[in-house]
């Protein structure tokens, strides 16, 4: 069965600290990659997408850039953090046309 | 551009009453949208919850339904008597079928809270 690992489950970060979130899919391989984000009061949307390893699309600019240094691995990042950035973050994969599959997630505070 | 309109939340039932969330969207951008319901229990990652592919179909599951009305362009999600269990939140979202983006685009989400 396939899984889909979200990491970390929360963050409190400073303005101006980097970040990492990662993602990892077992059990499926050359799954297509996703990141959504939700601000506070705010809709899901799609930030950015990977069909294969080190390619990624760009969605929505946000000052964050992602990569995919695996087949199963897609990180999100970003230098320096906004308070903008705060919100929950969802990574998600699908496979032709499958549904999505999402992780829990990851809701990130930026103070 | 596509985009998702639902009832705002908090929404607070008691158990055994029906609920009725109301999704309205706006397909620009896809001649013929598959719209999806999603729901995320506390903790959890969002699950599907039921989707329609065809207009004038209904999805159903775990006691919800929902009509894909292509005239009314909504989708709202029912269900007859809901239980503690149902407390979560749910988002309407409308996609298309393939590509390897076939992005989603989503309500704000309803957060729901049955009381016992």
């Amino acid at each position: 069965a396939q899984t889909i690992h979200q990491w970390p489950v929360a963050e409190i970060k400073a303005v101006g600290s980097p970040l990492s979130l990662g993602c990892t899919i077992k059990g499926k391989s050359s799954p297509n990659l996703y990141w959504y984000w939700q601000a506070t009061g705010g809709t899901l949307q799609q930030l950015f997408y990977s069909i294969t390893v080190g390619q990624v699309e760009s969605v929505v600019q946000l000052n964050l850039s992602a990569s995919r240094p695996k087949d199963d691995q897609f990180i999100l990042s970003t230098e320096k953090l906004l308070l903008s950035h705060s919100g929950f973050y969802l990574c998600a994969w699908r496979a032709g046309r499958s549904d999505y599959t999402f992780g829990s997630g990851t809701r990130l505070l930026v103070i | 551009g596509d985009s998702v309109t639902q009832t705002e939340g908090p929404v607070t039932v008691s158990e055994s009453e029906s609920l009725i969330i109301n999704c309205t969207y706006s397909a620009t951008s896809i001649a013929y949208p598959n719209l999806f319901w999603y729901v995320r229990y506390p903790g959890e990652g969002l699950q599907l919850l039921l989707k329609v592919i065809t207009a004038g179909q209904k999805g159903s599951s775990r006691g919800f339904e929902a009509t894909y009305n292509k005239e009314t362009t909504s989708f709202h999600l029912q269900k007859a008597s809901v239980q503690e269990s149902d407390s979560a939140v749910y988002y309407c979202a409308l996609g298309n079928s393939g590509g390897s983006n076939a992005k989603l685009t989503f309500g704000k989400g309803t957060k729901l809270s049955v009381k016992s």
